[in-house]
């Protein structure tokens, strides 16, 4: 059964950094073809592509937001790590983890999701 | 450019049938797409993909009353013997370029 779990602060200052973390199970990071994507979302909006990193380490990051995150993992911890820097009350909004294949191109499980908030 | 586009939003009635509509940018009409669903507030959950030949795939526990079609660069979603459970926000996907690519979504109101 997989499962995806993410955690880190409910509250942000602003210019601070955020640090979320995405524990999973079910599936290995070092499988051919399996990543964990990083996915937002505003209140009351869409969708919105974070970052995604590969069992092989590669990683893409949305491009508006390329010079603020970084995403890393720990095979050995099923764990993936998503930094944003200097966020500001327009980051805030719901962000989920989530099991991408490559080889059918899709998202295939959800984490339950984390609420963030960006307030002084 | 890969862009998903979506209608802002859709109904139906209750016990009624209803398809959705992701359509893919120009030049990508062979890709396979996922359709997400999103029920009020609640988290996201897979539904299908699908291929540009039509055939899919659906995630676990997905009932047969929800189906996907291809035509084009048309992707649907029909979802047949409506609920009221099935009102929410639906989300196709895809990827390309090098990043994930979100539909803008449809809110399914069901009457």
């Amino acid at each position: 059964q997989v499962t995806l779990r993410e955690s880190g602060p409910a509250l942000v200052k602003p210019t601070q950094t955020l640090t979320l973390t995405c524990t999973f199970s079910g599936f290995s990071l070092s499988t051919s073809g399996m990543c964990v994507t990083w996915i937002r979302q505003p209140p009351g909006k869409a969708l919105e592509w974070l970052a995604r990193i590969d069992w092989d380490d590669d990683k893409y990051y949305s491009t508006s937001l390329r010079t603020r995150l970084t995403i890393s993992k720990d095979t050995s911890k099923n764990q993936v790590v998503l930094t944003l820097t200097n966020m500001d009350p327009v980051d805030t909004g719901t962000y989920y983890c989530a099991r991408f294949t490559t080889g059918t191109t899709a998202i295939d499980y959800w984490g339950q999701g984390t609420l963030v908030t960006v307030s002084s | 450019q890969l862009v998903l586009t979506q209608s802002p939003s859709a109904s139906a009635s209750l016990g009624a049938s209803v398809k959705l509509t992701c359509t893919l940018s120009s030049g990508h009409s062979s890709y396979a797409i996922a359709w997400h669903q999103q029920q009020p507030e609640k988290g996201l959950r897979y539904l299908m993909n699908l291929n540009s030949d039509g055939s899919h795939i659906k995630g676990f526990g997905i009932p047969d009353r929800f189906s996907g079609s291809s035509s084009g660069a048309e992707r649907y979603l029909t979802i047949s013997s409506l609920q009221s459970e099935d009102e929410g926000d639906y989300y196709c996907q895809t990827w390309g370029t090098g990043k994930v690519v979100f539909g803008g979504g449809t809110k399914l109101t069901v009457l």
